[in-house]
């Protein structure tokens, strides 16, 4: 499986934008990039997923680099309760997601 | 949005006895469910793929005989961990999809503490 690369831990200030990055140098053509989050003691959560072109919710954004070998999940404004572990996994085959070390988040008042 | 629910969210037992832990989507249908460990400060580890109707897909590492999956419906998975030990506390979470490429659904999670 394809791996993906982000730090360990990142802090932002509360109401300010957070850019969480990740690389994945070795995405195949096929590999649809999904960001989750995990909240102490709680099950991860959907975030946001893209294949080739920028996508938005109204939880985040997430932009793809041209040639997919990184993305960036933004948060527009960071709140308190945005502050968990973020995780930037790679699916390829709609079966099993893999979870890496994803990057913890903490938000300041 | 699509829900899944995990029963009982946190469970003490003694070791040696066993433990079955319930997964269930409340508003869809779930074709695979996965089974997820996940010890404290690290990453969730994937421990079965459970496909409704056939045996679960296990990962390398993961006791099959020990950690028992049936899926026997396409709303619910259990988990039963058998002849828990002490090493088997744990926080465990499990996740179920419809088909394809889409996003994972997953439950709150159940912590095991074994005494």
């Amino acid at each position: 499986d394809a791996k993906t690369t982000q730090p360990n831990s990142m802090e932002s200030n509360e109401e300010e934008p957070v850019h969480l990055p990740c690389n994945h140098s070795t995405i195949s053509g096929t590999d649809y990039i999904h960001w989750y989050r995990q909240l102490p003691s709680q099950g991860p959560e959907y975030v946001i997923h893209g294949l080739t072109s920028n996508v938005n919710n109204r939880m985040a954004s997430l932009a793809i680099a041209e040639d997919r070998k990184s993305s960036t999940l933004i948060l527009h404004r960071a709140t308190l309760r945005d502050a968990a572990v973020y995780y930037c996994i790679l699916d390829n085959a709609g079966n099993m997601l893999t979870f890496g070390g994803g990057t913890r988040l903490m938000v300041k008042p | 949005g699509a829900v899944v629910s995990q029963h009982p969210s946190w469970v003490i037992c003694k070791s040696g006895t066993s433990v079955k832990i319930e997964c269930r989507s409340l508003d869809f249908q779930a074709t695979t469910m996965f089974w997820y460990r996940q010890f404290p400060k690290q990453s969730l580890m994937l421990m079965a793929t459970s496909n409704e109707g056939s045996k679960a897909t296990y990962e390398q590492g993961v006791e099959k005989d020990k950690f028992l999956i049936n899926h026997a419906s396409l709303t619910l998975s259990t988990l039963t961990v058998t002849s828990a030990h002490p090493e088997d506390s744990s926080f465990y979470i499990c996740s179920a999809r419809v088909s394809g490429i889409g996003k994972q659904y997953f439950g709150p999670g159940t912590r095991l503490t074994v005494t």
